[in-house]
């Protein structure tokens, strides 16, 4: 089966850099996916990691270790607006369904 | 085009109603999925039509009935839910179910059941 495992809530003021760490066992493993959700709103897609190494979009990257079972979301230059919950996620056995982490809130202060 | 629709938004439903949440995409996706989430916890699937073919089905009770009538709108049908079926229900489409680790939701249904 699967499961991944990340904190339940992070706290850091505005212009912070923030790390979201995420480790997972699966049973087969395609990449990690992260998605950011709002209160009241939907998941959106933040990035994908398939290899191993850091993606860098923006503000936030994403970091994964194939060897480690672990990845992480790095946030830089925190603004008010990143206040949300932030999920990782990686594909079912057979690659078509994905299988979310319980979820990190993260609450950013000024 | 990368908006996923959802109607209603908000659904208030007696115990012996029957009710249905409608999901529509025209990105061209050939995948599409319905999620329950409870506050404060991870989208839970619940089923994939890939091809407009239903292919995965996780344990849902049967009060819950997907249809997907064509590859742009996938439909569920809700009949004798119970309280504790209380959620916001979403929908979500990807490029195909191979690729299903970039999905696109819907603002999803609020769904109260009294």
């Amino acid at each position: 089966g699967q499961s991944l495992e990340q904190p339940s809530e992070v706290t850091a003021v505005e212009g912070a850099i923030v790390q979201i760490n995420c480790t997972y066992q699966t049973s087969g493993f395609y990449g990690l996916s992260w998605y950011q959700q709002h209160d009241g709103g939907a998941p959106t897609f933040l990035s994908y990691n398939a290899l191993d190494g850091l993606e860098e979009t923006g503000r936030f990257s994403s970091f994964l270790s194939r060897s480690d079972s672990y990845g992480y979301l790095l946030l830089q230059e925190l603004q008010m607006k990143d206040s949300a919950s932030y999920f990782c996620a990686a594909l079912n056995q057979a690659g078509t369904a994905l299988i979310f982490g319980k979820g990190t809130t993260l609450s950013v202060s000024s | 085009d990368t908006e996923v629709t959802q109607t209603p938004k908000h659904l208030v439903m007696g115990m012996t109603n029957k009710k249905s949440l409608k999901c529509e995409q025209h990105m061209g996706h050939r995948a599409m999925y319905w999620y329950k989430q409870k506050a404060k916890k991870p989208p839970e699937l619940m089923f994939v039509y890939s091809y407009e073919k239903l292919s995965i089905n996780e344990s849902v009770p049967s009060r819950f009935s997907p249809e997907c009538p064509n590859s742009s709108l996938l439909n569920l049908h809700l009949h004798a839910l119970q309280p504790e079926d209380s959620a916001l229900y979403l929908c979500a489409s990807s490029q195909d179910s191979q690729l299903s680790y970039e999905q696109y939701f819907g603002p999803g249904t609020r769904l109260t059941v009294t």
